[in-house]
């Protein structure tokens, strides 16, 4: 089975802090995302990427930067956390390569809190 | 524009009763439709996902879906519902790497 694993399950972090949200798959996927996730708006596409060092904006790129050093690993950072950050967010991984590998894996989400 | 519209916030159902989320997208290709669950606190757990053949999909946990191409639905249902399939439901439409989710339909199952 795929597994998708995110580094902490809760985080509180301070206005100002640098924050890195840590995602790790173990399927050898090439395409990896970062979600966020608010009540009543649904999962929004903030960053994906499709190889190592590769990466594209999605939807809400403010206030976010990626890093993609490896393949199994995806990091969100947050160079100043602000409050309006405080949200869920979710990493996905899914194959690269025709319709039967668009499913994507979503790992347990990190519910980041700034005050 | 892709979108993807689910119109139900919150439905309460009892359990053995039937169940139909809806959804609704617009997208401009060839749309592939998804549905996921999530249960509280967990991440998204792929039900079903529809990608070309015939229009009538089944899941995981006795879940079907329809899509039906004139109305842009993709409308998840469930003959009888058990306590177990209360959460939180997404549709997704998207191909590759760019996927578009509803706002979800949180379910509550009464006893």
């Amino acid at each position: 089975d795929v597994k998708v694993t995110q580094s902490s399950r809760y985080l509180v972090k301070r206005t100002g802090e640098k924050v890195f949200l840590e995602c790790v798959q173990d399927m050898d996927h090439e395409n990896m995302f970062w979600y966020r996730q608010d009540p009543g708006l649904g999962l929004r596409l903030i960053y994906f990427s499709y190889d190592v060092k590769m990466k594209e904006k999605g939807d809400i790129p403010e206030g976010y930067s990626v890093s993609r050093e490896k393949k199994e690993r995806f990091s969100l950072i947050l160079e100043s956390a602000s409050t309006n950050q405080t949200s869920m967010y979710l990493c996905a991984s899914s194959l690269e390569g025709g319709e039967k590998y668009n499913e994507q894996f979503f790992g347990p989400g990190t519910r980041l809190t700034v005050l | 524009a892709q979108s993807v519209t689910q119109p139900d916030i919150h439905i309460t159902v009892s359990e053995g009763a039937s169940l139909e989320l809806r959804c609704n997208y617009s997208y401009g290709a060839t749309p592939y439709l998804f549905w996921y669950v999530q249960s509280p606190g967990q991440g998204l757990q792929l039900l079903l996902k529809y990608f070309s053949g015939d229009t009538l999909v089944q899941g995981i946990k006795g879940f079907e879906a329809e899509f039906k191409r004139s109305q842009s639905s993709f409308n998840l249902r469930k003959p009888s519902v058990h306590w177990s399939d209360a959460a939180e439901y997404f549709c997704a439409v998207g191909n590759f790497n760019k996927f578009y989710f509803g706002s979800g339909t949180k379910l509550n199952v009464k006893p």
